[in-house]
């Protein structure tokens, strides 16, 4: 299976950019990369995915490199709202080609007022 | 659109007891997989059921198990419970777990203690 590698912990102060960062070495080339959130111990939270180019939408940008063997997660102003944990993920194929979600350790992000 | 729900919100059950939890997935969502978080091992998936077949299954043991019924809600069911499941047990729907970008959608989660 496709592991991720995340920082532990993060601190943004709050307006700036929170930039986080996820190693997947191994990922495969028709596996996407997910992001998720999770505040509180509710419920993961979708923020974005993508396979190979940057993708945006109204809650963050994605960049993944050339390679795919790495990501980056931007919130571009980050608000005391978004402080919580951020899950990258990689969405493995598995021999009954289906897919299943590949939940790393996360990073927690503590946005500073 | 409603989003995914989960019954019951918190459990106390003990040890040996068997519980049964509850997960209704989004309106048109046909495959519903489940995790389980906790402290020590984080999120660990369970499995996953599409069109009332399980399709996927985790590393648990069998005390694990779950259902589909043809409106695509699903239970899980864990039998003699130990101290270790102890947990907040998440639902995640999805349209369909075959196509090569699929979001899954996560519900609140269920928050079960074992004494």
């Amino acid at each position: 299976d496709a592991k991720t590698t995340q920082p532990t912990s993060m601190d943004c102060a709050e307006g700036r950019a929170a930039n986080l960062p996820c190693n997947h070495s191994t990922i495969s080339g028709n596996e996407y990369v997910y992001w998720y959130r999770q505040i509180h111990s509710q419920g993961p939270q979708y923020i974005i995915h993508g396979l190979k180019n940057n993708e945006t939408n109204e809650m963050a940008s994605l960049i993944i490199t050339e390679d795919r063997k790495s990501s980056t997660l931007i919130l571009p102003h980050a608000t005391l709202r978004d402080t919580a944990v951020y899950y990258c993920i990689v969405r493995v194929v598995l021999t009954s080609g289906t897919y299943k979600y590949i939940f790393g350790t996360g990073t927690r992000l503590k946005v500073l007022a | 659109k409603a989003g995914v729900t989960q019954t019951p919100r918190y459990l106390i059950k003990t040890r040996g007891q068997q519980v049964t939890l509850s997960c209704s997935p989004i309106s048109g969502h046909r495959s519903v997989s489940w995790y389980q978080q906790t402290p020590g091992q984080g999120l660990q998936f369970l499995f996953e059921y599409f069109s009332e077949t399980q399709r996927n299954k985790g590393n648990f043991p069998g005390r694990f198990s779950g259902r589909q019924f043809s409106n695509s809600r699903s239970e899980m069911n864990v039998s003699t419970l130990e101290l270790g499941d102890s947990a907040l047990y998440l639902c995640a729907s999805s349209l369909a777990s075959y196509a090569l970008t699929d979001t899954q959608y996560f519900g609140p989660g269920t928050r079960l203690t074992v004494l």
